[in-house]
């Protein structure tokens, strides 16, 4: 089974501190991805990586940065948080094949006060 | 663009009976694929039941099956034999052909009584 893991379960942060949410995942899958879950809105992509360096923006990339270096590993950077940052941060893999599923790690529920 | 509308924020359901969530989305591509995905209280989400756009027949996996009306952009999921671990938010989501990348809808919470 493929294992998508992010470090932190729950993250507390104050405003203006850069935050790093980090997604590590064991299956060598090339494709790479961090969506942001809001009630009503549903799942929203942020950024995606096809690649080692390689990222291509999402829908919501204002605010966000990420860092691809090594293969198995994506990780999402807020420069300086805002509150209106605050909430479940979801990574994801999949094989370079075209259309295949997404498998996700559990998410980090990040607050910035 | 892509859109995915799920119109029911909350359903319950009685254990063992059937439940329905509806799935609506909005695209000009003719080759898609469409998922549903659950996400129980413990925030993994799973994959549930995945269509090819191109297939007329409808995905099947043990109790969920889907109902999909490509001409009326539909896809919705029925789940037989509700079980209390059928408890979770379900998401609809689409990909475009060729792609990589999910667009989901806003969820349905499903709630299954004993």
């Amino acid at each position: 089974d493929v294992k998508v893991t992010q470090s932190s379960r729950y993250l507390v942060k104050r405003t203006g501190e850069k935050v790093f949410l980090e997604c590590v995942q064991d299956m060598d899958h090339e494709n790479m991805f961090w969506y942001r879950q809001d009630p009503g809105l549903g799942l929203r992509l942020i950024y995606f990586s096809y690649d080692v360096k390689m990222k291509e923006k999402g829908d919501i990339p204002e605010g966000y940065s990420v860092s691809r270096e090594k293969k198995e590993r994506f990780s999402l950077i807020l420069e300086s948080a805002s509150t209106n940052q605050t909430s479940m941060y979801l990574c994801a893999s999949s094989s370079p094949d075209y259309n295949s599923p997404l498998h996700f790690g559990n998410g980090t529920r990040l607050t910035v006060t | 663009a892509q859109t995915v509308t799920q119109s029911q924020p909350e359903m319950s359901v009685q254990e063992a009976e059937t439940v329905t969530l509806s799935c609506t989305y909005d695209t000009s591509e003719n080759n898609y694929y469409l998922f549903w995905y659950k996400q129980p209280p413990s925030r993994q989400m799973i994959l549930v039941i995945r269509q090819e756009a191109y297939k007329q027949q409808n995905a099947t996996e043990n109790r969920f099956s889907v109902n999909f009306q490509k001409a009326a952009k539909s896809f919705s999921l029925k789940i037989s034999d509700s079980q209390l671990g059928d408890t979770a938010m379900y998401f609809c989501a689409f990909m475009r052909g060729g792609a990589n990348n999910l667009f989901f809808g806003t969820g349905t919470r499903l709630t299954v009584i004993p």
